[in-house]
């Protein structure tokens, strides 16, 4: 499968508990972006690299998120002491600059 | 920023019939306007785009019209099939950078 894969697929946790969330972008696209999706609504963008470079970061992404993109290829998002409110689909995708951005098949988090 | 409006929320249509999804943008700079199908449980998939440079964009069953002047964009779905069942989303975004959605219109072919 060369599309853009996402671990883990579920996430259940309690609140107060960091977690960390990894995105394989489709092999060779430089841009790789980050969205939430809470249930009934489109995706929120929160953050985007190109290459190892985060270029953009939304309001939405409070300090308790972090992102990071080392040698440009996988992308890691960890929540630090989470909250009933992240509870979401957390969602990534890739793109050539300027172009299409194909998404994966998402991490959905439960903060109980 | 941009913001996105999307209507209808549900629509549904028979079989074979077409349907029409229509959104609004805010931001007169917003050049590219992708529309995604969101199944359940799956990450949305693109169906088509259009960028700001043309007025309309066909593929098979599926069309896409942009009105500048206006900002508004539609989705047209002709011959509608049972797996054309989904949540489409439309988008919008200055230079295929960050994506603002609409809400989501769920649709529903009746057999």
């Amino acid at each position: 499968d060369t599309g853009v894969s996402q671990d883990p697929r579920h996430k259940i946790t309690k609140r107060g508990q960091n977690v960390t969330f990894r995105c394989d972008p489709i092999s060779e696209h430089n841009r790789l972006y980050w969205y939430r999706q809470t249930l009934g609504q489109g995706p929120e963008f929160l953050t985007y690299f190109q290459n190892e470079a985060q270029l953009e970061k939304s309001r939405l992404l409070s300090d308790r998120f972090s992102a990071e993109r080392p040698k440009g290829s996988f992308s890691t998002l960890e929540i630090q002491r989470t909250e009933q409110g992240d509870s979401a689909m957390y969602l990534c995708a890739s793109s050539f600059v300027d172009n299409e951005q194909f998404f994966g098949p998402g991490t959905r988090l439960t903060v109980l | 920023g941009e913001n996105v409006e999307q209507h209808p929320s549900t629509l549904s249509v028979q079989e074979g019939d077409s349907a029409v999804i229509k959104c609004t943008y805010s931001d007169s700079a917003s050049n590219y306007f992708p529309w995604y199908k969101q199944e359940l449980g799956k990450g949305p998939q693109l169906i088509i785009d259009i960028r700001s440079n043309v007025g309309e964009k066909k593929d098979q069953r599926i069309a896409v019209t942009l009105n500048k002047t206006a900002k508004h964009f539609s989705l047209h779905i002709t011959e509608t099939q049972p797996e054309d069942s989904a949540v489409y989303f439309c988008a919008a975004s200055l230079g295929n950078e960050k994506l603002t959605f609409g809400t989501g219109t769920r649709l529903t072919i009746i057999p």
